[in-house]
């Protein structure tokens, strides 16, 4: 069965550093979206992806981050430099587009889990 | 702003039955999605309403009334492996939008 994958799945960074967090999304969804977990939070929207261009982006998602599709099957989330707060798990996911009333449900990677030192 | 309520934990036996409310006011409504997470895992997909009424799928059901902004997922038959979160989430708008989850039901069935 078709997943998404992520790597790496644990990053350890220091203060001030820049990460790059990497998605493979499943070969034939559309949409391409990127949350975190803060350790015992709830899941938190950062941003969406469609056709090469963001199409949604929440309040957390400030000039610090970006996103790319590099090429074909990669999709990356960059923070240029991180802070202590921005540790938590980022889980990566992908849906296809589907018709009015049907269920076009977000399909999450395993996560990475970055710790900022 | 966006509201999703839902009880911080639960407790259940094994083969016993259990529902878990999910209430929610967003600025916008496109279907609400239930997501089940093991401690350290990614949410994975349970069950999906956008339409009044009830969705069955095996032990699992899923039950939506938008003029309440109310739903709940109730587990039939429950199985050690079923101790985990649920996640509530209301996607507001149409393909490709954001879903705005809920902090999630803890779950801890026992024996």
């Amino acid at each position: 069965e078709p997943e998404v994958t992520q790597t790496p799945s644990h990053q350890v960074t220091q203060m001030g550093q820049e990460v790059i967090l990497r998605c493979v999304p499943i070969s034939n969804h559309l949409y391409f979206y990127w949350y975190r977990q803060i350790l015992g939070q709830k899941v938190e929207f950062l941003v969406s992806f469609y056709n090469n261009e963001i199409s949604e982006k929440s309040e957390i998602f400030d000039d610090q981050f970006s996103v790319e599709r590099p090429d074909g099957s990669n999709f990356t989330l960059k923070i240029r430099s991180t802070k202590l707060e921005d540790s938590a798990m980022y889980f990566c996911a992908s849906s296809v587009r589907s018709r009015a009333g049907v269920s076009d449900e977000q399909f999450f990677g395993p996560g990475t889990r970055l710790t900022v030192l | 702003g966006q509201n999703i309520d839902q009880p911080t934990e639960m407790t259940a036996t094994e083969g016993a039955i259990v529902q878990i409310n999910c209430t929610y006011q967003t600025s916008g409504f496109n279907g609400l999605f239930w997501y089940q997470q093991h401690a350290g895992e990614a949410p994975t997909f349970l069950s999906y309403n956008v339409l009044d009424g009830l969705e069955e799928k095996g032990r699992f059901s899923s039950f939506l009334s938008r003029s309440k902004g109310y739903s709940y997922l109730l587990l039939k038959e429950l199985q050690m492996k079923d101790s985990a979160s649920y996640l509530c989430a209301v996607k507001k708008g149409q393909a490709g939008t954001a879903l705005i989850f809920g902090k999630g039901t803890t779950l801890s069935v026992s024996s």
